[in-house]
């Protein structure tokens, strides 16, 4: 079985550029989401998508990011512009139910310089 | 307020040890509780989770964990701990619908 697919791998960008990060769950999940990892925390829930609708965004910073899962599949997350901030690790994962296991990708690694 | 906590940064042990890995939560109700392993440059990984039934639950890699309520701990386990356990954990808590991780912890286990 694929797992969850992300890229890029890595991003480097200077503040105030935008940066975009593409997800692609494990086929058939209907629930995915978007976490950012800064380095010593644990990961925070960005936002969390019921196949093309939007459960849950409480914790995404409107002012500056973005996603969007069209279809009902893949997802990608925006960043415009940048913050020196957002240096972090975005974590992609996907489930079949809500609440239930979740599958993570290797995640994109993003330094802002 | 956090749903979860982990009171250790880090947790040493010497191979073939017993491994303890802390986590409390504070969410009403009946919890949803979860532990997942981060290995170094790669993505988190599902160990096991308690929804009902037996205190005790068992996961992957020999992994266990049990489910206490009136201390409101889920504290993962594993009798003989290994090298190749050396990781970050994180204990997570579903809360409000939405899955939240405690800080994590780093395992270290020496030869």
């Amino acid at each position: 079985e694929a797992g969850v697919a992300q890229s890029p791998r890595y991003k480097i960008i200077e503040k105030r550029q935008s940066v975009a990060f593409w997800c692609n769950p494990i086929s058939g999940h209907a629930t995915l989401y978007w976490y950012q990892q800064i380095l010593g925390q644990g990961p925070k829930l960005l936002i969390q998508f019921q196949n093309n609708g939007v459960v849950d965004d409480s914790q995404l910073p409107k002012d500056r990011f973005s996603a969007e899962r069209l279809k009902g599949v893949d997802s990608t997350l925006k960043i415009q512009p940048a913050k020196l901030e957002d240096s972090a690790v975005y974590l992609c994962a996907s489930s079949p139910l809500n609440g239930e296991k979740l599958f993570f990708g290797s995640g994109t690694q993003l330094s802002v310089l | 307020a956090q749903s979860v906590a982990q009171p250790e940064d880090q947790v040493n042990v010497a191979e073939g040890n017993p491994l303890t890995v802390k986590c409390t939560y504070s969410v009403s109700g009946n919890p949803y509780l979860f532990w997942y392993v981060q290995y170094p440059n790669r993505g988190l990984q599902f160990l096991l989770k308690y929804i009902t039934g037996d205190n005790l639950v068992k996961g992957s890699y020999g992994f266990e964990a049990e489910f206490n309520k009136s201390q409101t701990s889920f504290h993962l386990k594993k009798p003989s701990a290994l090298v190749s356990d050396s990781a970050l954990y994180f204990c997570a808590v579903v809360n409000d619908y939405k899955l939240s991780f405690g800080a994590g912890t780093t395992v270290t286990v020496r030869a």
